[in-house]
């Protein structure tokens, strides 16, 4: 079955300790993305990826870091979470970025509360 | 990236057809149109998307306007499942550099479905 499975589903954690979130899709897909959502501020992408060691910022990245080594994985970093960042994380597979062959698959999103 | 506008809310009753329109007046020749939904406590879940000819799918229609200025997401007997947040998205091609071709999420048109 096609699917995009992040890791974990809920997290509680502290101001300042490192934690990460994991990513794996298994399409084969070249594009991958990190998107948070906020009420009010829906959904927004935080970093991107379209191949293997290649990422890029989206539109709030600040504070977060990704690393795209192996095709599958797209794990998102935060070095030192901070309670700005207690947020609903998605992730998101896609053949590619753009165009006709976008339909991008999501996780079932990672609920992450920084206290 | 090209912006859309859609309704904050509509309303259908089960079993009829919901239209749900977008406008994207600022849309450039190679932008895909997209629609996403997201349901509660879900991730965003993929549609439909075309480009300038109308499309089918078993989950719905789009009918994109002549001149691509708007489009209508048609589900064609709304269920009480169809009750989401629907997304108009315009996507670029790929062969566009920065962020064009990222799926940027707008506020979306909150469908409620009532039995």
């Amino acid at each position: 079955e096609a699917q995009v499975t992040q890791n974990p589903r809920y997290l509680i954690t502290v101001t300042g300790k490192k934690l990460t979130v994991t990513c794996s899709q298994n399409m084969n897909h070249e594009y991958m993305s990190w998107y948070r959502q906020d009420p009010g501020l829906g959904l927004r992408q935080i970093y991107y990826s379209m191949n293997v060691e290649v990422t890029d910022k989206g539109d709030v990245p600040e504070g977060y870091k990704v690393s795209r080594k192996e095709k599958r994985n797209f794990p998102l970093i935060l070095e030192s979470p901070s309670p700005n960042q207690t947020s609903l994380y998605f992730c998101a597979s896609s053949l590619s970025r753009g165009g006709m062959n976008t339909e991008a698959f999501f996780g079932q999103g990672t609920r992450l509360t920084v206290v | 990236d090209a912006k859309t506008t859609q309704p904050n809310s509509m309303e259908s009753n089960e079993e009829e057809p919901v239209h749900l329109p977008c406008n994207h007046s600022t849309i450039s020749g190679t932008d895909y149109i997209h629609w996403y939904r997201q349901l509660p406590s879900q991730g965003p879940e993929y549609v439909i998307h075309g480009l300038t000819s109308n499309v089918n799918n078993r989950m719905a229609s789009l009918a994109i306007a002549e001149d691509r200025k708007s489009s209508t997401l048609i589900l064609h007997r709304a269920t009480l499942r169809d009750a989401a947040v629907y997304y108009c998205i315009l996507s670029a091609s790929m062969n566009y550099g920065g962020s064009q071709g990222n799926l940027i999420f707008g506020k979306g048109t909150k469908l409620s479905v009532k039995p």
